[in-house]
């Protein structure tokens, strides 16, 4: 059964740093492209960033990118997303979710439960 | 950037009824779509990616059609366990970009 179970959310002033994991387990997470999505309370969701396998490929939103930074290691079967200079608009569940190579493109395919990060003074 | 449009923003139909969801981007995007449901306190789960395919599992109501910018989901007979909302995503490059989803009730 696959798994993916994200840690390291809580609570974190404005302008604080907050580094996410996610556990994967139930396959081979080394054949797996990995992306953080993100949903406000009571919002939609929001794609935040996808790394590919081997690290080479890394994409980030607009609203987080040069403060946010995506990195797995295939040798612990982890994703992590290291967030600094946090905003109280970054307040969200964000979700773990991998990603399936079909026909050229990777479409998420499985999700974590999430983690709450709360930006607040 | 491409950007996701999805109409309407929500919906109420009668248990069996066929409901209609729209997609629309502002690009072309071939068939690089994926619709995703989201229940009520749940987590996202994919229905249909590549526009049309029906993931594994998942009841057979649920259809998707479409390409290029216009994309619909529709789902044959509607049931109360369908409440949701409902969300598609492009994934034909970066940025991944989810429409602003629909919230399907029942009447």
């Amino acid at each position: 059964e696959v798994q993916l179970v994200e840690s390291g959310g809580g609570l974190v002033q404005p302008g604080g740093s907050l580094r996410l994991s996610c556990a994967a387990s139930g396959f081979t997470f080394i054949t797996y492209a990995m992306n953080w999505v993100r949903q406000a309370p009571g919002q939609g969701l929001e794609w935040v960033s996808h790394i590919n396998i081997g690290s080479s490929k890394l994409y980030y939103a607009d609203s987080v990118r040069g403060r946010f930074t995506i990195s797995r290691d295939n040798a612990k079967n982890s994703l992590y997303l290291q967030m600094n200079n946090l905003r109280v608009e970054d307040t969200a569940v964000y979700y773990c979710a991998r990603a399936l190579y079909r026909s050229g493109r990777h479409y998420i395919d499985q999700w974590g439960q999430g983690t709450l990060v709360t930006v607040s003074s | 950037d491409i950007q996701m449009t999805q109409s309407p923003s929500s919906l109420s139909a009668s248990v069996g009824d066929r409901v209609t969801i729209t997609c629309r981007a502002s690009q072309d995007i071939s068939n690089y779509l994926g619709w995703y449901q989201q229940k009520p306190g749940k987590v996202p789960k994919l229905l249909i990616y590549a526009a049309s395919t029906l993931q594994s599992g998942v009841p057979s109501r649920f259809s998707g059609s479409g390409s290029g910018t216009d994309f619909t989901l529709t789902i044959s007979s509607l049931q109360p366990e369908d409440v949701a909302t409902y969300y598609c995503q492009k994934y034909n490059s970066d940025p991944f970009t989810f429409g602003p989803g629909t919230k399907v009730d029942i009447k």
